[in-house]
């Protein structure tokens, strides 16, 4: 879904390298998330952010920051990368106005840290 | 805090079996219930979701799914399952409702399906 786009979709990095996943949407969605899956362990929230001035930690946020630079982008960084950050990571959007809090998908970046 | 259980790791099935995905979650209160399914090498799309009203709710390829309120449960059904159904698919609840920003997931069921 082109609505949701994610950049890059594949990176391979080194420890201790400092990587930056970037996210932007033409939904016009207030939430964004970021999420990390890992095979066996589903999907597991990272940060969050509501507008661009609210940031929150989610469940798995230790060796990750956000930057929400403007309702349509939202970067996660992993500010000195470690081999066990090597998952895919999703960010998603979601509508503010909509009560059932659908969320709705980029594509992925699939991240491997030597 | 709410969590997601989802029954089976890895399910494999001939074409044209029924297939039942298992899902129970905890939280008391008011929830929304969502289904999403993965396709291989693809993002998470919805396959169906229950907010209010009828308990049996129908989704997109033949899906439903069905809310039982009594048991925690919300599975997912499909009579006649097809090769490109071959995905793995995940159960999110959002406790509490809409005045919750946050969609616990399930770990997962890989859907193999058999030609």
């Amino acid at each position: 879904d082109a609505d949701v786009t994610q950049t890059p979709r594949n990176r391979i990095t080194k420890t201790g390298k400092r990587i930056m996943l970037e996210c932007s949407q033409t939904k016009g969605h207030d939430r964004m998330y970021w999420y990390r899956q890992d095979p066996g362990l589903g999907l597991r929230l990272i940060y969050y952010s509501f507008d661009v001035k609210d940031i929150n930690k989610g469940e798995i946020s230790d060796g990750y920051s956000v930057s929400r630079q403007a309702q349509a982008k939202f970067s996660l960084s992993l500010e000195s990368a470690i081999p066990n950050q090597t998952a895919l990571y999703f960010c998603a959007t979601s509508d503010l106005l909509v009560r059932e809090n659908e969320q709705f998908f980029g594509p992925g970046t699939r991240l491997t840290v030597l | 805090a709410q969590s997601v259980s989802q029954h089976n790791h890895h399910v494999i099935l001939s074409e044209a079996a029924s297939l039942e995905l298992g899902c129970n979650y905890s939280y008391g209160g008011t929830v929304n219930l969502f289904w999403y399914v993965q396709y291989p090498g693809q993002h998470l799309q919805l396959l169906l979701k229950y907010f209010s009203g009828d308990p049996l709710v129908k989704g997109i390829k033949g899906f439903e799914a069905e809310f039982i309120k009594s048991k925690f449960s919300f599975n997912l059904r499909k009579p006649s399952v097809q090769w490109s159904d071959t995905a793995e698919y995940f159960c999110a609840v959002n406790a509490g409702g809409g005045s919750n920003y946050k969609l616990t997931f399930g770990k997962g069921t890989l859907l193999t399906v058999n030609p």
